[in-house]
């Protein structure tokens, strides 16, 4: 049974950078057909992608976040992370991670998603 | 970015009643069209992909369709399970973007 499970702290202070970890599990995140990738849902905003990675570590991201996201895979550890820079009270929202099998697939896996906050 | 437009935002309905919900993508996306249901307090879950293709595991009753830039997810005979928000989402380029949202809701 693959299964998602986003960890990472549920509040960070404007300005500084959001990290998040999503740990895999029943199945490899190394696997070769599959992106994982990071998308998060706010009131304002609706459901937002922010990027992916690929099994060849190349990473792909929304041009909304100004190139603040770097995501990275961690095989040893089956995890991937986002971190998010410069934060500020419109980043805050409910982040999910989740897998598709291509870059132009849907998301077929989805973590359960955490609740960051960004405040002071 | 393509813009997907859903409609309607929210609508009520009884047990045993066929719903339709209508999707609209900004420019051709072809069949990169997913449909995603989600419920309070839960991830979305993915019902269709490919326009019309029916995930493993999800209920005959759901169906999707196309006509060129417009979508639709249809529900053949809605279940007291199937009050919840429904998405849809292109993926036929980056970004990939995700419509409004439709909340189908108990009459």
């Amino acid at each position: 049974q693959k299964q998602l499970q986003e960890s990472g702290p549920g509040l960070v202070k404007p300005s500084e950078t959001l990290s998040l970890t999503c740990t895999v599990s029943g199945g490899s995140i190394s696997s070769n057909i599959h992106y994982w990738g990071w998308i998060r849902q706010s009131p304002g905003k609706g459901l937002e992608w922010i990027g992916s990675i690929n099994h060849s570590g190349s990473t792909f991201d929304n041009p909304s976040l100004k190139s603040r996201v770097t995501i990275s895979v961690d095989t040893s550890e089956n995890q991937f992370s986002l971190k998010l820079t410069s934060v500020t009270a419109a980043d805050t929202a409910l982040y999910y991670c989740a897998r598709s099998w291509g870059s132009n697939s849907p998301f077929d896996y989805w973590g359960q998603g955490t609740l960051v906050t960004v405040s002071s | 970015d393509i813009q997907m437009t859903q409609s309607p935002s929210s609508l009520s309905a009884s047990v045993g009643d066929r719903v339709t919900i209508t999707c609209r993508a900004s420019q051709p996306i072809y069949s990169y069209l997913n449909w995603y249901q989600q419920k309070p307090g839960k991830a979305p879950k993915l019902l269709i992909y490919a326009a019309s293709s029916l995930q493993s595991g999800v209920p005959s009753r759901f169906s999707g369709s196309e006509s060129g830039t417009d979508f639709t997810l249809t529900i053949s005979t809605l279940q007291p399970e199937d009050f919840a928000t429904y998405y849809c989402q292109q993926s036929y380029s980056s970004p990939p973007t995700f419509g409004g949202g439709t909340k189908v809701e108990i009459k």
